[in-house]
């Protein structure tokens, strides 16, 4: 059974503090997303990222993918009160099957004005 | 961009009940599929649907029966559910099954 740890569970904040979450996995994936998740929503897909070692930038979000492909990070950098949400990693290409999506647990975050 | 739309937003039905939720896109996607959201627990693949073809059941009790009548639209029909089944169910599109994914807003489904 492939598994996505992620960390921390929950992360609260202040308006301004940077912060950094991670996905962490034995396994490796043909490619990682991130989605954020609102409460009463469904999951928005941020970035997917495909290669060892790729860096994506969205705005104040930095995402990494590890050099080999099992573990990924993202940075916000002076985080605001709209990205507060549930971050979710996924990563594809599990067991063959390049759809197979497997989640993780995600990181509540929770930026305080 | 009307996205991926699911209905009924909440149900609260009984262990005996019989009911479906129902999940629309207007993306030109091809593949569908269905997932449940449980609490401390990840997102849980439970069915997906490729040009109308299912192409994983991925273990789901079958009082969970899926429909894809046609690339738009797929069903979950539910009968004699567990209270364990309440949960999020949350459907999702992709242009092909090796492409990122689009959900919906998900069912809020209450077991009694």
């Amino acid at each position: 059974t492939q598994l996505l740890e992620q960390s921390p569970q929950f992360l609260s904040i202040q308006e301004g503090e940077n912060l950094t979450v991670y996905c962490n996995s034995s396994s490796v994936f043909s490619s990682l997303q991130w989605y954020r998740q609102e409460p009463g929503e469904g999951p928005v897909l941020l970035v997917t990222v495909v290669t060892g070692g790729e860096v994506k930038k969205l705005k104040r979000l930095t995402f990494q993918f590890g050099d080999a492909r099992k573990d990924s990070s993202l940075h916000i950098t002076a985080a605001q009160p709209g990205d507060t949400g549930l971050y979710l990693c996924a990563g594809a290409g599990g067991g063959g099957s390049n759809y197979k999506l497997t989640f993780g647990k995600g990181t509540l975050l929770t930026v305080n004005p | 961009e009307t996205g991926v739309t699911q209905t009924p937003r909440h149900l609260v039905m009984g262990m005996t009940n019989k009911k479906s939720l129902k999940c629309e896109q207007h993306l030109g996607h091809n593949a569908m599929y269905w997932y449940k959201q449980s609490a401390k627990k990840p997102l849980e693949l439970m069915f997906v649907y490729s040009l109308e073809e299912r192409v994983e059941n991925n273990s789901v009790p079958s009082r969970f029966s899926p429909e894809c009548p046609n690339s738009s639209h797929l069903f979950l029909h539910l009968h004699t559910l567990q209270p364990e089944d309440s949960a999020l169910y949350l459907c999702a599109s992709s242009q092909r099954t090796d492409q990122p994914q689009h959900f919906g807003d998900g069912t809020r489904l209450s077991i009694l």
